[in-house]
């Protein structure tokens, strides 16, 4: 079946621990967005990346990272900087460049600090 | 900052009755798009509008785009319980940016049966 998974479904963190969030495709896509949601609220984009090896932050990055070092995946590490990690994080990926898309979204991780 | 407004933020019906969503933009777009989410799942695409457009149609949905107004609205016609799920406008703002997309807050439907 075509695709976009991530894992786990749910994350605990301990205070001052870095995770990561994994996020894999097999849609051949090139463009993959992390996004978080807080409880009642839309989805704020972190980190996107329309190409391998390119990303660029979005309108929260601060405490997160991201690589992009194949077409398929896309993983989010959530480090210790980032003081409010308890969240819904989505992973999506669309065909990406200059075409009218859809976004294909995973099931999602919920991340809480324990 | 969120690029989209919803409104209602809740929205309760009984089943068989139509749903109306509207959500407003600031910013000029490439592209708007519908979503749905079921409670603690994924986001699940339901139509997309152009710029050039203002009306499509996708089975029970409908949508409308007004870009002089910058805003869209989601019809569901004849509603049923399994509509019941969060339903988010997201912008798309074409060059540089293309594809990356911004969500409003979404608006919470229910349809009692």
């Amino acid at each position: 079946d075509g695709g976009i998974t991530q894992s786990p479904k749910y994350l605990f963190r301990k205070e001052g621990q870095n995770v990561t969030l994994s996020c894999e495709q097999n849609l051949n896509h090139d463009a993959m967005y992390w996004y978080r949601q807080d409880p009642g609220q839309g989805l704020r984009l972190i980190y996107y990346s329309q190409i391998v090896n390119d990303f660029q932050k979005g309108d929260i990055a601060e405490g997160y990272s991201v690589s992009r070092e194949k077409k398929e995946s896309f993983p989010l590490t959530v480090t210790s900087a980032q003081k409010n990690p308890t969240a819904f994080y989505l992973c999506a990926s669309s065909i990406g460049g200059l075409v009218n898309t859809e976004a294909f979204f995973g099931q999602g991780t919920r991340l809480t600090v324990v | 900052s969120q690029q989209g407004e919803e409104d209602p933020q809740a929205l309760s019906i009984q089943e068989g009755e139509n749903a109306t969503m509207n959500c407003s933009y600031k910013t000029s777009i490439n592209n708007l798009q519908w979503y749905r989410q079921n409670s603690g799942r994924g986001l699940v695409h339901l139509i997309l509008i152009r710029s050039n457009e203002r009306e499509k149609h996708s089975g029970r949905l409908r949508v409308t785009l007004d870009t002089s107004k910058k805003s869209s609205s989601l019809l569901i016609t004849a509603s049923r319980a399994a509509d019941t799920a969060s339903y988010f406008c997201a912008t798309d703002g074409g060059g540089t940016s293309y594809g990356k997309l911004t969500f409003g807050q979404g608006t919470i439907l229910t349809v009692h049966p």
